[in-house]
């Protein structure tokens, strides 16, 4: 099973839409979440933590169940803008460690 | 936001020479770097873990010989693909976390450098 697994897409939604990413992971000792936005050629940005008890971010809403170790990622009132690659990401218990990146979920958000 | 500044951003080079990557932390101090490779519509995987004063932790199936990582300061690493093959051609990115801000647990990229291997 691979570290952190998502739906690779791609996800076409008009403008407006509501829509959901999910991701899982495969270590149960992982203790930080987060999701990255990734434009074409560009290097990864985070978008936003994702804390136990969920948190918003605006229009971004992400959601973490650790009993059934998946991650979520719901974006409403989509905009061209939010075209682009979300990584799911994952950081190892403890220490100094590297994150675990998900080959990422390709959304094009289109007029 | 910290900063992790990237050079160069793209490099054409010649089968057989090698190319030297540079990333550093601008107003942060890194103990720990780290190189990951994206090949196209793959994801992030790690390479290296770069250690400043200290010998780099390789990936498995990663060529420490090939792939050469020096880590010589606080605020620099650099990563050097030497005798490179088209097959290196990729999109080579650094990062690294404020080592005051560890249990934010955020990575900061460098902007990236696309080698380009003829």
């Amino acid at each position: 099973r691979k570290e952190v697994e998502q739906d690779p897409g791609p996800f076409n939604v008009p403008e407006g839409a509501t829509v959901a990413f999910n991701c899982t992971y495969s270590n149960s000792a992982s203790q930080s979440f987060f999701w990255y936005r990734q434009d074409c050629r560009k290097e990864p940005k985070l978008l936003m933590s994702v804390y136990s008890s969920g948190n918003e971010d605006g229009r971004f809403t992400a959601q973490l169940n650790r009993a059934s170790q998946y991650i979520s990622l719901l974006i409403r009132d989509s905009k061209l803008s939010d075209s682009a690659t979300y990584l799911c990401v994952v950081n190892a218990p403890s220490g100094n460690t590297p994150l675990v990146f998900g080959k990422g979920t390709r959304l094009s958000v289109i007029a | 936001g910290a900063v992790v500044s990237q050079h160069p951003s793209r490099v054409i080079c010649k089968s057989g020479t090698s190319v030297k990557i540079e990333c550093r932390s601008l107003d942060f101090q890194a103990t720990t770097m780290f190189w990951y490779r994206q090949f196209p519509k793959q994801s992030l995987m790690l390479m290296a873990t770069s250690n400043e004063g200290s010998k780099a932790t390789y990936e498995q199936g990663v060529e420490k010989d090939k792939f050469l990582i020096n880590h010589a300061s606080l605020t620099l690493s650099t990563l050097t693909v030497t005798s490179a093959h088209p097959e290196d051609s990729s999109f080579y990115i650094c990062s690294a976390r404020d080592q005051t801000q560890m249990n934010t647990g955020e990575l900061f990229f460098g902007e990236g450098s696309r080698l380009t291997v003829l």
